[in-house]
């Protein structure tokens, strides 16, 4: 069975660009989420969708938005980027609203 | 403000050994705890979870224990091996599926 698949896996951009990243989660999956990983640090949560709808937001800015479609894929969004953006951005998904959430291998992003 | 504490940051365990990674959380409405293993370059993987209503939980080599009224669990990692080399994440979340993660702790296991 294929896991959680994101694209692209890596990419460089410049400061004030902006990147859309993409998601498909596990099949029959409903809930996609966003997390940020900077280097050496854990994960930090930045959105979360169920049936299409957010479901919460971390305490990032506006900048940041994403979205969820019908086939329950993903994008997130980041506009002005700023060097402090560059990091790992991993999306995960879950059946349903439970704990059990499944990564993929994220998209490397960085910001010259 | 971090709601989940780790520690070590690090730990070096001779093969065959123990290795022990230890958390604290604040946020008593924390209703489901995983540990997660990441790989450089991959996402992290789920090791094994437990709700608060089990004191322990094993799979394997790997054992969760936890204290309500400590606020912490820890990971075991039994008969540590040098593939169980990785960064481990202690994480905890409240109903909504939003985990607040640890800081990590980087595993190196020597032959």
């Amino acid at each position: 069975d294929a896991g959680v698949t994101q694209s692209p896996t890596h990419l460089i951009k410049t400061r004030g660009q902006h990147v859309t990243l993409r998601c498909s989660p596990i099949s029959g999956h409903k809930s996609v989420s966003w997390y940020q990983q900077v280097l050496g640090q854990g994960p930090q949560f930045i959105f979360q969708y169920y049936e299409k709808e957010e479901r919460g937001r971390g305490n990032f800015p506006d900048r940041f938005s994403a979205r969820q479609f019908p086939n329950y894929s993903s994008e997130l969004n980041v506009n002005a980027l700023l060097l402090g953006d560059s990091a790992l951005y991993l999306c995960a998904s879950s059946p349903v609203l439970t704990g059990e959430l499944f990564f993929g291998e994220g998209s490397r992003l960085t910001v010259l | 403000q971090q709601q989940v504490k780790q520690s070590p940051q690090s730990l070096i365990v001779q093969k065959g050994g123990i290795s022990i990674i230890n958390c604290a959380y604040e946020n008593t409405a924390f209703d489901y705890f995983p540990w997660y293993q990441q790989f450089p370059g991959k996402g992290p993987a789920l090791l094994i979870a437990i709700r608060p209503d089990v004191s322990e939980k094993k799979e394997g080599r790997f054992t969760i224990s936890f204290n309500k009224s400590a606020k912490q669990f820890s990971l075991h990692i039994m008969d540590s091996q040098p593939g169980d080399s990785a960064t481990y994440f202690c994480a905890a979340m409240e109903y909504g599926n939003k985990l607040v993660f640890g800081a990590g702790t980087i595993l190196r296991v020597k032959s």
